[in-house]
């Protein structure tokens, strides 16, 4: 089974910086890999998929690149409403989320 | 607009059946895949079954793998979860997703906002 790791698992940022987090796979995925972020009691929202094709309604101010077994999720110019828990996703094999990383408020 | 309402959670005991289910509206159901995804209280997004747009393939987790059951109705534009021997670790929010594709798991793009299992004595 493929296994996702991600870090870090969490960090605080302020507004207006430049965040950076890196998920990897255990084996090559090419670009099956998705980024989805969680906000407590809402639903997940699909942020990147295709590890580099920005979802439609999301803020250019997040990306993603990466293609074998890392990968990254960039948000530049942190917002305040992008404090929430950021998952990675591949889709290569089935399908296997990574643990996450909460993006606190510094 | 696009809305997947799920139902059927609630509080059963260890070792009883429970099924839920998701209606979704305002998007071509029998186009896309359809997920369940469960979240734990105090943990992450795990992934819990799939099923191919016809319903000809499904895939399981291993953690549910033999327990829990997917199945859709097009007709009904609804997909449910059967889940079978409930385990306290299957407390949690369900969701139900919609993916991108209609043929292999790609991204799951459109959402319900979860129904609550709890699994206690």
């Amino acid at each position: 089974d493929i296994q996702m790791t991600q870090s870090p698992s969490s960090l605080s940022a302020s507004v207006g910086d430049r965040v950076t987090i890196t998920c990897r796979a255990s084996q090559s995925i090419t670009t099956y890999l998705n980024w989805y972020q969680l906000k407590p009691g809402k639903a997940p929202k699909l942020l990147i998929y295709a590890a580099s094709s920005l979802q439609s309604g999301v803020p250019s101010r997040f990306s993603g690149s990466g293609s074998g077994t890392d990968f990254t999720l960039t948000i530049t110019s942190l917002q305040p409403e992008d404090f929430a828990t950021y998952y990675c996703q591949q889709s290569y094999s089935i399908v296997v989320f990574g643990p996450g990383t909460k993006v606190e408020i510094k | 607009q696009v809305q997947l309402v799920e139902s059927g959670g609630g509080v059963v005991q260890p070792g009883r059946s429970l099924r839920l289910s998701c209606v979704v509206s305002g998007f071509i159901f029998s186009s896309h895949g359809m997920h369940w995804v469960r979240q734990a209280p105090g943990k992450g997004l795990e992934w819990v079954a799939v099923i191919w747009r016809d319903g000809s393939n499904e895939a399981y987790a291993d953690s549910v793998k033999g327990r829990f059951t997917i199945s859709r109705d097009n007709s009904k534009n609804t997909v449910y979860l059967q889940m079978n021997s409930l385990r306290a670790e299957d407390t949690a929010v369900y969701f139900c997703a919609g993916d991108k594709s209609g043929t292999r798991p790609y991204g799951m793009d459109v959402w319900g906002q979860g129904t609550t299992v709890t699994v206690s004595s």
